[in-house]
């Protein structure tokens, strides 16, 4: 069945660092892909998505590109801040059926430090 | 923008309690489902709905059910509430039945503690 599996955190950066979150997965036929961010105390968001090979999502300076050919959906920033600490989840969807579930991985806790 | 609201941001139950978690959505989605969050396993599907009436067992069905009168809402029962159910609990929406809009949209989530 599909999978998706994520870097294990927790994982601390000082401010204005590099960031990169690995995420791969295993799906069988095109999935769209996606990363949520949950901040504390708060349901996940919508960080980011992509729907077909090559393709790039950005959002506030977060980028992911979805790679067919190495399964992955890599989440970077080049220059993280204080704001950025939050879980970061990467998912993808089933195939389309009844509701096209999405499988999501196990998150990543980011902590930026001032 | 898309809205839902869970009836309860922290609830606290007792073991045997029938627990109702309720989510409603504003946008019109068909699809709507139930997730549960533990520390180190991400979010499991509990179960999910496609239309009014319609519901689909997600990974991990067990000791829970659902109900969906109305399109906006969707509720979560859990018959007989054991301490194992502790969990945080997050209401999703989505726009269409089978279709390529496969973005879910999430609820602020309920912390429900069962003593």
């Amino acid at each position: 069945g599909d999978s998706v599996t994520q870097m294990e955190g927790p994982v601390t950066l000082s401010e204005e660092a590099f960031l990169t979150i690995n995420c791969t997965y295993t799906a069988t036929g095109y999935p769209s892909l996606f990363w949520y961010v949950q901040y504390p105390g708060e349901g996940l968001q919508l960080l980011l998505k992509a729907t077909k090979a090559d393709d790039k999502g950005s959002n506030k300076g977060f980028e992911a590109t979805y790679r067919k050919e190495t399964t992955s959906f890599h989440l970077e920033k080049g220059s993280v801040q204080v704001s950025d600490s939050a879980v970061y989840f990467c998912a993808l969807s089933g195939v389309p059926g009844s509701a096209r579930q999405l499988t999501f991985g196990s998150g990543t806790q980011l902590t930026v430090l001032p | 923008d898309v809205k839902v609201t869970q009836s309860s941001r922290y609830l606290v139950k007792r073991t045997g309690e029938k627990v109702f978690l309720e989510c409603v959505q504003d946008m019109d989605h068909e699809n709507m489902f139930w997730y549960r969050q533990d520390p180190g396993l991400g979010l499991r599907l509990i179960y999910f709905s496609y239309d009014v009436k319609m519901k689909e067992k997600g990974d991990i069905p067990e000791g829970y059910s659902v109900s969906r009168e109305k399109k906006e809402r969707f509720s979560l029962i859990l018959e007989s509430a054991s301490t194992n159910q502790t969990s945080m609990y997050l209401c999703a929406s989505s726009p269409e039945r089978g279709g390529l809009q496969d973005t879910q949209y999430f609820g602020p989530g309920t912390r429900l503690t069962v003593l």
